[in-house]
């Protein structure tokens, strides 16, 4: 089936930095890359998406950006806060509507 | 707006037992997808439901079972549990016309002894 490689698995920035996470896949097929993020204790929450007809989605604070021909994708957040800290994963759709995930990343936002 | 429920949000059941969780999709969402989250992992897809039918199921074998109703919320069962099968549970809720955008709801977590 199809492999999301995603990178960093863990991420530590400092208040107001920039925090950058990547994944890499090998389905041309996929067309539909979700990023969410995930709190403890709580279900994955979709944030943003992106669709392969584009190259860049933003949406205040976050954007993703995607590479088709190079097979990868990435969530840029800016002028991170504490609350931004969670677990984050990207996805893509692999046989049609089905999604497969990525491992995580671990964002810790140090204040 | 409500969003996606789901029910019970904690069960503690032991090996060769059965279990039933509960899914309500978002409002004017009527296709239901569950997922299995092992700690420390993403979600893997068990099976989607649309228009009651199932539509697509991933590498889970068949004591996973799932049922969808007329008013799109969904159950999974699963028999003779394994430990293995210890994780959290997610069901996501997608309009018709984007089955590929879903959205989760809190989780059902799962322990097995």
């Amino acid at each position: 089936g199809e492999n999301v490689e995603q990178h960093p698995s863990t991420l530590s920035v400092q208040e107001g930095d920039s925090a950058v996470i990547k994944c890499t896949y090998s389905d041309s097929a996929s067309n539909y890359f979700p990023w969410y993020k995930q709190e403890l204790g709580k279900g994955p929450q979709l944030i943003i998406d992106i669709r392969s007809n584009v190259g860049e989605k933003k949406d205040q604070r976050i954007a993703v950006t995607l590479n088709k021909t190079a097979k990868h994708f990435s969530l840029h957040i800016t002028e991170t806060q504490p609350e931004d800290s969670a677990v984050y994963f990207c996805a893509l759709n692999s046989g049609y509507s089905t999604l497969t995930f990525g491992k995580g990343t671990m964002l810790l936002v140090s204040p | 707006e409500t969003g996606v429920t789901q029910s019970p949000t904690h069960l503690i059941k032991t090996r060769g037992q059965q279990v039933t969780l509960r899914c309500s999709s978002q409002s004017g969402h009527n296709t239901v997808s569950w997922y299995q989250q092992a700690l420390g992992q993403g979600p893997q897809f068990i099976f989607q439901y649309y228009r009651e039918e199932e539509n697509g199921r991933g590498n889970f074998p068949p004591r996973f079972s799932g049922l969808q109703f007329p008013n799109y919320s969904s159950e999974l069962n699963v028999n003779a549990l394994e430990l293995d099968d210890s994780a959290l549970y997610l069901c996501a809720s997608s309009p018709w016309d984007s089955q590929e955008t879903q959205y989760f709801g809190p989780g059902t977590r799962l322990l097995v002894l």
